[in-house]
């Protein structure tokens, strides 16, 4: 499986965007890029997905390099809510064992009010 | 949003006893779950995946015969950890992808297991 490399945490101030970088330079053409967050004793959480061009949703961005090898997720105004252990993660396009889900250690984005 | 429970949340039972966890999706239809655990402070791991009416797909290192994944219907799987013991002891949460919509998959909210 490809991997990703994320910063062990990051902190960030209430109200203030949030820029959490991952890096996946081993990424094949069909790998998606998924997100999800996991808050304290709950399951993980879908944030969002892109494979080339950058995505908004209502929760975040996804702003995805041109070469593919790395990508950032961008809170826009980060909330005390938003704070978790963030994942990125590498999927491939379809079927069967493609659909598995290899998480990493994470980001811990701190949120200080 | 698509929701996925689990029952129970939390569970304690004495070494050597079995628990079966349930993992339903509530809104959709689950061709396809999976079950993780998770250790303290630690990452979640793939334990095996599960298609409905199928036997389950285990992941290396993971003893089929003693976490027993049954996934009898579309919005329900089973995991039981069969003779427990202490080091069973983790968070188990499962996950379901919806057979229409594959690009997500819906979380549960995890299920605590102590083996004392």
């Amino acid at each position: 499986d490809a991997k990703t490399t994320q910063p062990n945490s990051m902190e960030s101030n209430e109200e203030e965007p949030v820029h959490l970088p991952c890096n996946h330079s081993t990424i094949s053409g069909t790998d998606y890029i998924h997100w999800y967050r996991q808050l304290p004793s709950q399951g993980p959480e879908y944030v969002i997905h892109g494979l080339t061009s950058n995505v908004n949703n209502r929760m975040a961005s996804l702003a995805i390099a041109e070469d593919r090898k790395s990508s950032t997720l961008i809170l826009h105004r980060a909330t005390l809510r938003d704070a978790a252990v963030y994942y990125c993660i590498l999927r491939g396009l379809s079927g069967g064992s493609n659909y598995k889900l290899t998480f990493g250690k994470g980001t811990l984005l701190t949120v200080n009010p | 949003g698509a929701v996925v429970s689990q029952h129970p949340s939390r569970v304690i039972c004495k070494s050597g006893t079995s628990v079966k966890i349930e993992c339903r999706s509530l809104d959709f239809q689950a061709t396809t779950m999976f079950w993780y655990r998770q250790f303290p402070k630690k990452s979640l791991m793939l334990m095996a995946t599960s298609n409905e009416g199928s036997k389950a797909t285990y992941e290396q290192g993971v003893e089929k015969d003693k976490f027993l994944i049954n996934h009898a219907s579309l919005t329900l799987s089973t995991l039981t950890v069969t003779s427990a013991h202490p080091e069973d002891s983790s968070f188990y949460i499962c996950s379901a992808l919806d057979y229409f919509n594959t690009d997500t998959q819906y979380f549960g909210p995890g299920t605590r297991l102590t083996v004392l």
